[in-house]
């Protein structure tokens, strides 16, 4: 059954400094996408970052990257230089991708709450 | 572009009446998703509708629970005989299409309190 764990349920970070978001999935499918959403406390969910299990290189998408290691089945989100604004909850989601007609549904894992301290 | 809106954006109720929320997806988009997220909770899946497709309503708790989406657009999920435990916020979201990446857009989500 597919599955994410985020075993971190809260992070603390210093602003300016980098932080890494643990995010470890279990899937039987080789073909599959992660996503990280961003959910700040006005709640609306944010889309940051995706990677495609097939995909050679990290994704990175301005400060925010994905360190994708495949055999360890981790899809830690590491983003630099952080700022207040980075305070929020993060959901790691996995979507195997179906191309006979089923659903892409997103599983999310529990979330990471981030707080960025000055 | 407009987003995806959803109403209303908080609905307290009492054990036992019916509720309907609402979603408005994002103009053109084929694919719509409910999920519920608990209090600290991520998001559980709920409900997926695609094009004319038979939706997939594998998430959906109990029969209490259902959705339809009239024209390709709106979507209504309905709660019949609400309970305390269904108490949650439930967002809704819509992609381009179907196929191996499909950023899906969130709405504000409504916010259901069951007393």
């Amino acid at each position: 059954a597919q599955k994410i764990t985020q075993t971190q349920p809260g992070m603390f970070v210093q602003e300016k400094e980098a932080v890494t978001l643990d995010c470890t999935y279990d899937t039987s499918d080789p073909s599959y996408g992660l996503f990280w959403y961003k959910q700040p406390s006005s709640g609306e969910m944010i889309f940051l970052i995706y990677q495609g299990s097939y995909d050679q290189q990290n994704a990175t998408e301005g400060r925010y990257s994905l360190n994708f290691q495949k055999a360890r089945k981790s899809a830690n989100l590491v983003i630099s230089a952080s700022q207040l604004g980075d305070s929020a909850m993060y959901f790691c989601a996995m979507r195997e991708v179906n191309y006979g007609g089923a659903t892409n549904k997103l599983i999310f894992g529990t979330g990471t709450l981030l707080a960025v301290q000055p | 572009g407009a987003g995806v809106s959803q109403s209303p954006s908080n609905k307290v109720t009492e054990k036992g009446k019916d509720v309907e929320l609402r979603c408005d997806p994002i103009s053109g988009h084929t694919a719509l998703y409910w999920y519920r997220q608990s209090l600290g909770q991520g998001l559980e899946f709920l409900i997926y509708f695609q094009g004319n497709s038979a939706p997939d309503k594998s998430g959906l708790p109990s029969d209490r629970f259902s959705a339809e989406r009239t024209g390709g657009s709106v979507s209504t999920l309905t709660i019949q005989r609400t309970q305390q435990e269904d108490s949650a916020v439930y967002l809704c979201a819509s992609s381009p299409e179907r196929g191996a990446y499909n950023e899906q857009f969130f709405g504000p989500g409504t916010r259901l309190t069951v007393l």
